[in-house]
């Protein structure tokens, strides 16, 4: 069975705080990797995209490792608007063909406090 | 900036009844999925459908489910006999591309069976 697994969190942190994430995929054909985040009830809005050599996007920082199977996101200066659940997303090919679905780790909540 | 957009927001129904959950993907994307995501719990993949036919599905996708693009804009899931635990929040996407792309999601109608 292909998981994606995460922190489990909660995580609660000071304004300011940098935190961190991490995630493991088992599925060793997974091509591309992304974060999410979802707000309480609301839909999965994409956060960044997750590439070998590491990306940023302000104050995102996101890693993989494709040969420890292994994905991070880092908060630096945290906000009380980063507030929500991150979902790791893994798009792997699940058959011969050529599908594709996305699969989710079950996020990790941060509380951001003033 | 370009939506996925899903009717209703919220449907109620009787277990037994068949309910239709509409998405209108976003415009220049091919793919399309269903997710759903009971509360509490990580989203889990449904479907995924392309040129009009499905792609792939999960085990959750019995032959209660059915998914149509009926026009050139409307998606749609159908639950023909709906059960107690169909109960959750059931989430469209769409993406430009199914290799190395995200997916955008819509803003979910959350179905509950009483």
């Amino acid at each position: 069975r292909k998981e994606v697994e995460q922190d489990p969190g909660p995580f609660n942190v000071p304004e300011g705080a940098t935190v961190a994430f991490n995630c493991t995929y088992s599925n060793s054909a997974s091509q591309s990797f992304f974060w999410y985040r979802q707000d309480c009830r609301k839909e999965p809005k994409l956060l960044m995209s997750v590439y070998s050599s590491g990306n940023e996007d302000g104050r995102f920082t996101a890693q993989l490792n494709r040969a420890s199977q292994y994905i991070s996101l880092l908060i630096r200066d945290s906000k009380l608007s980063d507030s929500a659940t991150y979902l790791c997303v893994v798009n792997e090919r699940i058959s011969s063909g050529s599908a594709r679905q996305l699969t989710f780790g079950s996020g990790t909540q941060l509380t951001v406090l003033p | 900036e370009p939506e996925v957009t899903q009717t209703p927001s919220h449907q109620v129904t009787q277990m037994g009844q068949e309910v239709i959950l509409r998405c209108v993907p976003i415009s220049n994307h091919l793919y399309f999925y269903w997710y759903r995501q009971i509360l509490g719990q990580k989203v889990e993949f449904l479907v995924s459908f392309y040129n009009n036919e499905i792609s792939e599905k999960s085990e959750i996708f019995d032959d209660q489910f059915s998914v149509e693009r009926p026009d050139g804009s409307n998606f749609t899931l159908k639950i023909r006999s709906t059960k107690l635990e169909d109960s959750a929040m059931y989430f469209c996407a769409s993406s430009e591309y199914f290799l190395n792309t995200e997916a955008f999601f819509g803003q979910g109608t959350r179905l509950t069976v009483v």
